[in-house]
């Protein structure tokens, strides 16, 4: 059974500092890993999706890696501001899967000017 | 920028009652699927939808659920006799074709909010 973990569950920075986001999973046989962002009372918005083969995708001040044997995806966001706080949640796609989407718990991010 | 969109934002409903959601996806979009998300919880896979049919469901999409395509565009998840416990936002997402070189990505609409009195 895949488990997707974030931590730590709640972050706090100040203005121009970079952030690093966790996600680690527990089966290894996934197709992509998608990040997404989420706003209160908002829908999700994606970031980024990575695919297995890949071990970096870029988007702007966005990087995230994955090593796939090891079970761990990393968002880093460059020189943060404070309109990037919000609840970053990462998901996985098992190989088996026809679109679901397993989700992580989220970060949440404060960025303070 | 195309996106997905939901009606209603918010629906009040009473226990036993049957509530449809609506969505509309991204025009070129061919595969459907609804999620939801109770308050402080992991948003959940509930059913994916390709060419008419589902493609996967989880254990909460039981007998009370279903989807339809209507026509070319909507995409609508029903509940024939809600709970207390489906009370959660129900997101829509769309992707425009799965497993192709970051064509699998899923876009969200922005939610129903679902209360069930």
């Amino acid at each position: 059974k895949q488990e997707v973990t974030q931590i730590p569950a709640a972050l706090s920075v100040p203005e121009g500092e970079n952030l690093v986001l966790n996600c680690s999973f527990t089966d290894s046989a996934i197709y992509n890993l998608q990040w997404f962002r989420q706003d209160p009372g908002k829908g999700l918005t994606s970031l980024l999706l990575i695919q297995s083969s890949q071990r970096e995708q870029t988007s702007g001040r966005l990087n995230a890696s994955l090593d796939k044997s090891s079970g761990r995806s990393t968002l880093y966001i460059a020189a943060s501001q404070p309109g990037d706080s919000a609840t970053y949640l990462c998901a996985v796609l098992r190989t088996d899967s026809w679109g679901k989407l397993q989700f992580g718990a989220g970060t949440q991010v404060v960025v303070t000017p | 920028e195309p996106e997905v969109t939901q009606t209603p934002s918010h629906q009040v409903t009473q226990m036993g009652q049957e509530v449809i959601l609506r969505c509309v996806p991204i025009s070129n979009h061919l595969y459907f699927y609804w999620y939801r998300q109770i308050l402080g919880q992991k948003v959940e896979f509930l059913v994916s939808f390709y060419n008419n049919e589902i493609s996967e469901k989880s254990e909460i999409f039981d007998d009370q659920f279903s989807v339809e395509r209507p026509d070319g565009s909507n995409f609508t998840l029903k509940i024939r006799s809600t709970k207390l416990e489906d009370s959660a936002m129900y997101f829509c997402a769309s992707s425009e074709a799965k497993r192709l070189e970051g064509g699998d990505t899923q876009y969200f609409g922005p939610g129903t909010r679902l209360t069930v009195l």
